[in-house]
């Protein structure tokens, strides 16, 4: 156990659906980091939080938005689903810039069908 | 722009052989260097990481790193590998300072170690 905390752990949802995915980071962690990975592209950065505040975008589309609420529990929203969007979908927290490297939660892995 | 390339995709190899995985970066400022690991089915957990002084960086379970300024390089080591060490291996960069970036991945070198 990482102490990170994702849920859930499998989705499988219809195209055109939204869906939330929800991230706890370890304990005194104020970042909170969204990645996306998928067979072709790798390991993608979508965006971190820090703190509440929205801190670095990566490669997040439109359609995908994210927000860390004043617990620092994040959630990743997920709308107008296509096929291509199935992939694994991780969280990763820090203390302050996280120059000494991410702790990562375990993933959900979303299907769309 | 930061990247990072990892020079195989699947290494295939017989338990106590030797492992050297490529690792190459690109940024343009001082770099915080890692590398992890990611068990079937499982989260990616940190073997080892670099910041400074000794270029040589041992992490967990036999594993070591060697950064090669020079050369843009960190490349990870392991004597002799096991079979508990199938795995995928990540090599990823963050630029040093908690406002330069976030950390960047490579896609990954899926590593199967027979028996």
């Amino acid at each position: 156990d990482s102490g990170v905390t994702q849920t859930p752990k499998h989705l499988i949802t219809a195209t055109g659906q939204r869906v939330t995915l929800r991230c706890s980071p370890r304990s005194g962690d104020l970042s909170v980091y969204w990645y996306q990975q998928s067979l072709d592209q790798g390991l993608q950065f979508l965006i971190q939080y820090y703190n509440g505040e929205e801190r670095a975008k990566g490669n997040i589309l439109e359609r995908f938005s994210a927000q860390q609420f004043p617990d620092l529990h994040s959630e990743l929203n997920l709308s107008s689903l296509e096929l291509g969007d199935s992939a694994l979908y991780f969280c990763a927290s820090s203390g302050g810039g996280g120059d000494y490297g991410y702790t990562f939660g375990s993933g959900t892995r979303l299907t769309v069908v | 722009a930061q990247s990072v390339s990892q020079h195989n995709h699947h290494v295939i190899l017989s338990e106590a052989a030797s492992l050297e995985l490529g690792c190459n970066y690109s940024y343009g400022g001082t770099v915080n260097l890692f590398w992890y690991v990611q068990y079937p089915g499982q989260h990616l957990q940190l073997l080892l990481k670099y910041f400074s002084g000794d270029p040589l960086v041992k992490g967990i379970k036999g594993f070591e790193a060697e950064f090669i300024k020079s050369k843009f390089s960190f490349n990870l080591r392991k004597p002799s590998v096991q079979w508990s060490d199938t795995a995928e291996y990540f090599c990823a960069v963050k630029g040093y300072g908690g406002s330069q970036g976030n950390l960047i991945f490579g896609k990954g070198t899926k590593l199967s170690v027979k028996p």
